[in-house]
């Protein structure tokens, strides 16, 4: 099965700064990459996310670029703030949907 | 639009014991999964069904677990005897008719915690 890995695990940066998370995958059939952002109490949200004949697809503030032959995938957001701190998901789909294990950031003022 | 709707929020119980949570999907919305969160991991698919039809079982452990959706609009999710190791949240998602093909863009609901003592 596909085999999802998410790094870091844990992201603190300061407000304005720059946040990037990666996640790699296994299996090359995947063709569809979103990213769920989870707050405290609630349920995954998609915020963006990319198939696998694009490079690169831009949102406002977040980004994700996809590497297909090294088959990584990373979350870029910038200027950050206080609301985007919460917990962020990389996932992988062929059909069925694969999550990583997640990325805490926290965003301090 | 409303979003997809869980019952209850929260739920603890003793091990052995039964528990069911229940599942709303947004309307049209003919895909329906249930996933298990556990604290600090992922979701993990546990069933898929697609109308009132199962798609994917492979990952929920019958012996315990059983899921249904009679008339391919809400779902419940049981779980008998629950253990300990079933304590997580149990989130609920919906999309539009699932294809290898498409997006399949999950839309999630709040999800229910579970406590199991």
């Amino acid at each position: 099965g596909e085999n999802v890995e998410q790094h870091p695990s844990t992201l603190s940066v300061q407000e304005g700064d720059s946040a990037v998370i990666k996640c790699t995958y296994s299996d090359s059939a995947s063709n569809y990459f979103p990213w769920y952002k989870q707050e405290l109490g609630k349920g995954p949200q998609l915020i963006i996310d990319i198939r696998s004949n694009v490079g690169e697809k831009k949102d406002q503030r977040i980004a994700v670029t996809l590497n297909k032959t090294a088959k990584h995938f990373s979350l870029h957001i910038t200027e950050t703030q206080p609301e985007d701190s919460a917990v962020y998901f990389c996932a992988v789909s062929w059909g069925k949907l694969q999550f990583g294990a997640g990325t805490q950031v926290v965003v301090t003022p | 639009e409303a979003g997809v709707a869980q019952s209850p929020r929260y739920k603890i119980i003793e091990k052995r014991q039964s528990v069911a949570f229940w599942c709303n999907p947004i309307s049209g919305h003919a895909t329906l999964y249930w996933y298990q969160q556990i604290l600090g991991q992922g979701p993990k698919l546990l069933i898929q069904f697609q109308n009132n039809g199962v798609v994917d079982d492979s990952q929920l452990p019958k012996d315990r677990f059983s899921a249904e959706r009679l008339k391919g609009v809400d779902s419940t999710l049981k779980i008998q005897p629950a253990k300990l190791e079933d304590s997580a949240v149990y989130l609920c998602a919906s999309s539009l008719p699932w294809t290898t093909r498409a997006k399949n863009i999950q839309y999630f609901g709040a999800g229910t915690r579970l406590s199991v003592l």
